[in-house]
C-alpha cells in the first residue's frame, strides 16, 4: 500500500520566492495534517483539515502560509514570500476517521517530508 | 493550552544498558500514542495505550499509561544501536477537536 507522499522531498529557493509543498494523503483517510520540524522548536502542528475542511488553522506562523485541500487526495502548502527562518522539515501527515479501522483509529501517518531551505 | 512534555530531551547510552523517557501532560489525555523518528525519517507510529494503568509490551520496549492518564513513560530494555532515534509521546487534546499534541522528543544516542 502507498503510504502519505510528498513533493518536492527537497526544495532549496532564495529568499522572496514563493514555494509549494504538495501531499496525497493514504487513500481513505479523511483527515490531513501539516506539520513543521526545526531543532528550535521541535515537531508543530501548523494545520489540519478533516474532511477537506481546514479544521484548525492556529498554528500557521503568519499570513505568508496558506493550506488548501481541493479533494481528498490532494492538499498543498504554500509560504509566499519565503523567507530564511522558513527553512525546516515539513511534514504532511493523514489519519483515518473513527469507525474506518487501522492499528488505532487516531494514527497518524507521516509522510517522508520536504526539506525545505531558503537562501 | 494543552500542553505535552518529555524528559530527558537527550539521552547517550552504552549499548545494552537500559533506557527510559517519560511523558507529561498538563490536562488528562483520552490516549497516548508514541511515535519513533530515525535520524533524517520522519516519525512512525507505534503504540497506543488508551486505558488508565495500561502497561504494553513490543519486545525489548515497555510502554505504561498512567493511573490518572496525565502521564506515561517508555522503557527500553539492553538497547541496541538500532534504537536510535528520537521518541515522541502525543495525546489527542481534550477538547476532541482532532489535534494531537506531541511532546517534544526524546533523543537516544546508543554508543556500540
Amino acid at each position: 500500500d502507498a503510504g502519505v507522499i510528498q513533493s518536492p522531498r527537497h526544495e532549496v529557493t532564495e529568499m522572496g520566492q514563493e514555494v509549494t509543498l504538495r501531499c496525497k494523503p493514504i487513500s481513505g483517510h479523511n483527515s490531513l495534517f501539516w506539520y513543521r520540524q526545526t531543532m528550535m522548536r521541535g515537531l508543530e502542528l501548523l494545520i489540519y483539515f478533516n474532511n477537506n475542511v481546514p479544521i484548525d488553522d492556529s498554528g500557521m506562523p503568519e499570513d505568508r502560509f496558506s493550506a488548501k485541500m481541493p479533494n481528498a487526495s490532494f492538499s498543498t502548502l504554500k509560504i509566499q514570500p519565503s523567507e530564511p527562518r522558513d527553512s525546516a522539515v515539513y511534514f504532511c501527515a493523514s489519519s483515518p476517521a473513527p469507525g474506518q479501522g487501522a492499528i488505532s483509529q487516531e494514527t497518524q501517518y507521516f509522510g517522508p517530508g520536504t526539506r525545505l531551505l531558503v537562501l | 493550552g494543552q500542553q505535552v512534555m518529555q524528559i530527558p530531551q537527550y539521552q547517550h547510552v552504552q549499548e545494552g544498558e537500559d533506557f527510559t523517557t517519560y511523558c507529561n501532560s498538563s490536562t488528562t489525555l483520552s490516549n497516548i500514542q508514541w511515535y519513533k523518528q530515525r535520524p533524517g525519517g520522519h516519525p512512525v507510529f507505534l503504540i497506543q495505550l488508551v486505558k488508565s494503568g495500561e502497561v504494553k509490551k513490543q519486545k525489548r520496549l515497555t510502554f505504561q499509561f498512567g493511573e490518572a492518564k496525565k502521564n506515561s513513560s517508555l522503557h527500553i530494555t539492553a538497547t541496541q544501536t538500532t534504537d536510535v532515534g528520537t521518541y515522541f509521546c502525543a495525546g489527542y487534546d481534550s477538547s476532541n477537536t482532532g489535534k494531537l499534541i506531541f511532546g517534544q522528543g526524546t533523543t537516544l544516542q546508543v554508543k556500540p
